[in-house]
């Protein structure tokens, strides 16, 4: 079966510095998810990507983060000044296309930990 | 809006005994429904979901949930544990067409005793 990559699958990070998690979402997919998990917490919702823009995201997902797709395969998630309460599990999901009936396929995550 | 509640944090079953993982869902809508898993260092796996069609839903592995209307529930249950069946589970609740968002529960964590 097809798989979400995530690099990397650990990522220590000093308080302030900024932060780029990376996912190669399945090549043929067209919608791309960041979701994390707090220790002990739900696992939430960030945001959703399509045709190179956002199309959805949570309260969390303030001016510190941004998601980009630079190639054709990578999709990034950056924090630009970490605090503390950033330190969770991060996933990043992809899917071909909307709607129930599509699979949503996920990464087995980067787990961030500021210090 | 959605959400799900799990009971239970952690659950632990001998192997051969039944599994029971508790779901209940919060929604203004008619539900769509999910069970992913998440074994040590993998991603989330969808094992089942419901989407209005049969109440009895059949994943992979020998699980299957049951979608309860007046119970606002959805277990998930395995007549059998294996060993192979310890990991973490996750209930979720998506909106109506289940375009974007996954409400997720906290998890239960699923130990199988030899």
């Amino acid at each position: 079966e097809p798989e979400v990559t995530q690099t990397p699958s650990h990522q220590v990070t000093q308080m302030g510095q900024e932060v780029i998690l990376r996912c190669v979402p399945i090549s043929n997919h067209l919608y791309f998810y960041w979701y994390r998990q707090i220790l002990g917490q739900k696992v939430e919702f960030l945001v959703s990507f399509y045709n190179n823009e956002i199309s959805e995201k949570s309260e969390i997902f303030d001016d510190q983060f941004s998601v980009e797709r630079p190639d054709g395969s990578n999709f990034t998630l950056k924090i630009r000044s970490t605090k503390l309460e950033d330190s969770a599990m991060y996933f990043c999901a992809s899917r071909r296309d909307r709607g129930t009936n599509e699979k949503l396929f996920f990464g087995s995550g980067t787990q961030l930990s500021v210090l | 809006a959605q959400s799900v509640t799990q009971l239970g944090s952690h659950v632990s079953v001998s192997e051969g005994a039944l599994v029971l993982l508790r779901c209940n869902y919060s929604s203004s809508v008619p539900p769509y429904l999910f069970w992913y898993v998440q074994y040590p260092n993998q991603g989330l796996q969808l094992l089942l979901k419901y989407t209005s069609a049969a109440t009895l839903v059949k994943g992979i592995n020998g699980f299957e949930a049951e979608f309860k209307k007046s119970e606002t529930s959805f277990h998930l249950t395995k007549p059998s544990a294996h060993m192979s069946d310890a990991a973490e589970y996750f209930c979720a609740v998506s909106d109506l067409n289940g375009a974007n968002n996954l409400f997720f529960g906290t998890g239960t964590r699923l130990t199988v005793i030899p």
